[in-house]
């Protein structure tokens, strides 16, 4: 069946723009969570949604940051005001369930800020 | 901060079997143990979990020990296809205390 999908695969930004990332979640699944990679280093933690509210948003680094969920399946992470030490890998990752153990992630987007 | 330490890098011979080692020192006793890995340019991917028992499926085999203070993560019969970097995690597995927190993982180069 279908996986995780992220849109856009990348996006290149120019400091100061706001953009929008999109998370498709596997159909069903009602656990999604946002992390982001920067080069080197291994994900780092942003949010977690079960069903449509946000369980835990401990991750989001600044108020720049933002996400919905607003239907409980597709996700998008908002930032405004970008900076250049935005630029990462953007993860979506979803569960069937709160209480499952695995996350399937899907295959990220790359955003730069120039 | 992640709670585990992996070695940076490791080698392995292709068809020969990759140990993966982790500690996890200060694991609670409701804490399981997590491997994902991540191939390059790719979204991670979950591999197996434990929380005290040794665990076994098609991907590979956790080793945790009887203190639960380390683990280790075993590929068989490595292939050229398992080069990527592997993460080992715990996390509790209750209330909303969902994420994952990553360390830098073991980055594993099988060889031919």
């Amino acid at each position: 069946g279908a996986g995780v999908s992220q849109t856009p695969s990348n996006k290149v930004t120019e400091k100061g723009k706001y953009v929008e990332l999109r998370c498709d979640p596997i159909s069903g699944h009602t656990a999604l969570y946002w992390y982001r990679q920067s080069l080197g280093q291994g994900p780092e933690f942003l949010i977690y949604f079960q069903g449509t509210g946000a369980a835990d948003d401990s991750g989001l680094p600044n108020d720049r940051f933002f996400a919905v969920r607003p239907e409980g399946s597709v996700s998008t992470l908002k930032i405004q005001r970008t900076e250049r030490g935005d630029s990462a890998m953007y993860l979506c990752a979803s569960s069937p369930r709160q209480g499952a153990f695995e996350q399937f992630f899907g295959p990220g987007t790359r955003l730069t800020v120039l | 901060d992640a709670k585990t330490t992996q070695p940076p890098s490791m080698d392995c011979a292709e068809g020969r079997a990759a140990n993966l080692p982790c500690n996890h020192s200060t694991i609670s006793g409701n804490e399981y143990v997590y491997w994902y890995r991540q191939i390059h340019s790719q979204g991670p991917q979950y591999i197996i979990h434990g929380l005290k028992n040794n665990e076994t499926n098609e991907m590979a085999s956790l080793i945790i020990t009887e203190d639960r203070k380390s683990s280790t993560l075993i590929l068989p019969h490595a292939t050229l296809r398992d080069t990527a970097v592997y993460y080992c995690i715990v996390r509790a597995n209750a209330g909303n205390n969902r994420k994952l927190i990553w360390g830098l993982g073991t980055s594993l180069a099988v060889n031919p």
